[in-house]
């Protein structure tokens, strides 16, 4: 069973500061996604990285694959209050999407 | 835009008792999956479906589950005789299976309550 890792598991900062959040394994995945979660509600799909060392740009969130495609992080550049949520890290299984891991998450509050 | 529907959006169900959770994906998208997430923890694998069988399950996904897509454009999961740690938000996803980069679309869930 390929795992992923996700710190902090919670994580509470002010209005406009900067974080990152990780999501580590000890397995190559083929690609990863990050999804966003808000209470009551299912998963939305922000982002996937395929190539390592790839980094996309969604506005104020940033995304890198490790080198080894291993491991990905998100990086919130002046969090706002609307960022609040769950942030969890999936990825396939190897040789395919038969079965698509997921982390614990990331419970991420921006005080205003 | 397309999305995954899913009903009902809240059961409350007796012990014992079965379930049929409903979901219809994306209808051009080919791999389904049941997920399911109890209160406060993490988004766990039941089972996937491709070509009108299962894929892959999971050690959760017993013989007390069965998953079906009768019509083409329902996806159900069935629970045959509910427990009380069957309580869980249950998701239904769904797949493009032509780009396969593992990349999910959820739907709203259904939160199950086993009294």
């Amino acid at each position: 069973t390929q795992l992923l890792e996700q710190s902090p598991q919670f994580l509470s900062i002010q209005e406009g500061e900067n974080l990152t959040v990780y999501c580590n394994s000890s397995s190559v995945f083929s690609s990863l996604q990050w999804y966003r979660q808000e209470p009551g509600e299912g998963p939305v799909l922000l982002v996937t990285v395929v190539t390592g060392g790839e980094v996309k740009k969604l506005k104020r969130l940033t995304f890198q694959f490790g080198d080894a495609r291993k491991d990905s992080s998100l990086h919130i550049t002046a969090a706002q209050p609307g960022d609040t949520g769950l942030y969890l890290c999936a990825g396939g299984s190897s040789g395919g999407y038969q079965k698509v891991t997921f982390g614990i998450g990331t419970k991420l509050q921006v005080i205003p | 835009e397309p999305e995954v529907t899913q009903t009902p959006s809240h059961q409350v169900t007796q012990m014992g008792q079965e379930v049929i959770l409903r979901c219809v994906p994306i209808s051009n998208h080919l791999y389904f999956y049941w997920y399911r997430q109890i209160l406060g923890q993490k988004v766990e694998f039941l089972v996937s479906f491709y070509n009108n069988e299962i894929s892959e399950k999971s050690e959760i996904f017993d013989d007390q589950f069965s998953v079906e897509r009768p019509d083409g454009s329902n996806f159900t999961l069935k629970i045959r005789s509910t427990k009380l740690e069957d309580s869980a938000m249950y998701f239904c996803a769904s797949m493009l299976e032509r780009r396969n980069t593992g990349e999910l679309f959820f739907g709203e869930g259904s939160r199950l309550t086993v009294l």
